[in-house]
């Protein structure tokens, strides 16, 4: 594709609900990111894959928070019994190796009531 | 722990005007380094990166200098334009080993005025 895409562009929530958002990374890159950006605040890292090798998960928050990527390419992050502080802005990156340029999709807002 | 962290929250500059923005980092062991602008409801945009190996690197309009002595990086925009209000952000990494994402600034909010 063009760039990256991610969905849905906004997820309001309950409290205690599961969430599942989508990202579709630029074709052909190998490396995809998932950040979180709270309010008025920096970019935190949450998660990284390259290729097939075993992701780096050293920026999850907590246990609610997991992810996948299939087939090299789709990625979904899912955040389980979702609370208040999980509210921000979820933003996905790839790039075409480890360690060069990332290109970001628009985003998911997500609230949870 | 370290991070990386810009000096002003908010720079406002008359439209036409250079404006500077400047960010500290405090990990010795970054070795790149990347300036990302955000406009409203979007994703960051890459504007400009430069290596540890270098201390400049002009782009168009724009140029990033690094000193790595002090750890200081510095992003300049020359003859501002309304379109270059946004939240700029400086990010930095490790390419030889830790965390494989970026580590983000919390961003300068420019604000060009007319």
């Amino acid at each position: 594709g063009a760039g990256v895409s991610q969905s849905p562009s906004n997820k309001v929530t309950e409290k205690g609900k599961d969430v599942e958002l989508r990202c579709d990374p630029i074709s052909g890159h190998t490396a995809l990111y998932w950040y979180r950006q709270s309010l008025g605040q920096g970019l935190e890292f949450l998660i990284y894959f390259q290729g097939n090798s075993a992701p780096d998960k050293s920026g999850l928050p907590s246990d609610r928070f997991s992810a996948e990527r299939t087939g090299g390419s789709v990625s979904t992050l899912t955040i389980q019994r979702t609370q208040q502080e999980d509210s921000a802005v979820y933003l996905c990156a790839s790039s075409l190796v480890r360690a060069a340029q990332q290109f970001f999709g628009p985003g998911t807002r997500l609230t949870v009531l | 722990g370290e991070s990386v962290g810009l000096h002003l929250p908010t720079l406002s500059v008359q439209e036409g005007d250079n404006s500077i923005i400047n960010c500290a980092y405090s990990n010795s062991a970054s070795d790149y380094f990347i300036w990302y602008k955000q406009e409203s409801g979007k994703g960051p945009q890459f504007i400009i990166d430069i290596r540890s190996n270098m201390d400049k690197r002009q782009g168009q309009r724009v140029t990033v200098l690094l000193n790595k002595t002090v750890k200081h990086l510095s992003l300049q925009i020359a003859a501002t334009q309304p379109g270059d209000s946004a939240v700029y952000f400086c990010a930095e990494k490790n390419s030889g080993g830790g965390a494989d994402g970026l580590t983000f600034g919390k961003g300068t909010h420019l604000i060009i005025q007319p």
